[in-house]
């Protein structure tokens, strides 16, 4: 069946540092689009990637769609408290499938 | 309003009650989704609604039976529950399916 993974699983990071995490699906996707789940709290959208190849940035945030569109990343510049929580992708073949997530956390 | 409101927040049942979770949107949302969620993993989508039709079902067992009575509401009946189906149940909208999901507060569900 249709696997999305994200590595890695975790990541503790210096507040200050950076930190990117990487999710790889085994089929070609119609989009992706990456969410963040604060502890105790419910996925949030963050955004939608479409094109092959495509970069799109939010503030500290870049995220990248492959040129096969089978894996994207998530990169946060300049890591702050503000950023902890899992950070899940999620490909859209036929429906959505979320990937397995990576859970950051920052020390102060 | 860009809310997804769910009741109620937790839920503790025997394995022999019926109980059922609603959902509701009101940003004219045409989509739909039930996910469950356990502890430290990806939310697993249950069943997904599209104008008001079923369109997904990924194979979830019988004693889960979702309905939705009009474009604004969701809701998921359960009857005899296992304990293993204890979990966050998350409900999400979006304008269409494959579009952007708004996530609800989850039901913290707790089978006994």
């Amino acid at each position: 069946g249709q696997q999305v993974m994200q590595i890695p699983q975790y990541q503790h990071v210096q507040e200050g540092e950076d930190f990117t995490t990487y999710c790889n699906s085994s089929t070609t996707l119609s989009n992706i689009q990456w969410y963040k789940q604060r502890p105790g709290g419910h996925p949030v959208f963050l955004i939608q990637l479409v094109k092959s190849g495509e970069v799109k940035k939010q503030k500290r945030l870049t995220f990248q769609f492959g040129e096969a569109k089978k894996n994207s990343s998530l990169h946060i510049t300049a890591t702050q408290t503000t950023d902890v929580g899992t950070y899940f992708c999620a490909g859209l073949w036929g429906q959505f499938y979320f990937g397995t997530g990576t859970s950051l956390t920052v020390i102060p | 309003d860009t809310e997804v409101t769910q009741t109620p927040k937790h839920l503790v049942m025997g394995m022999t009650n019926k109980k059922s979770l609603k959902c509701e949107q009101h940003m004219g949302h045409r989509a739909m989704y039930w996910y469950k969620q356990k502890a430290k993993k990806p939310p697993e989508l249950m069943f997904v609604y599209s104008y008001e039709k079923l369109s997904i079902n990924e194979s979830v067992p019988s004693r889960f039976s979702p309905e939705c009575p009009n474009s604004s509401l969701l809701n998921l009946h359960l009857h005899a529950l296992q304990p293993e189906d204890s979990a966050l149940y998350l409900c999400a909208s979006s304008l269409d399916r494959g579009g952007e999901q708004y996530f609800g507060p989850g039901t913290r569900l707790t089978v006994t």
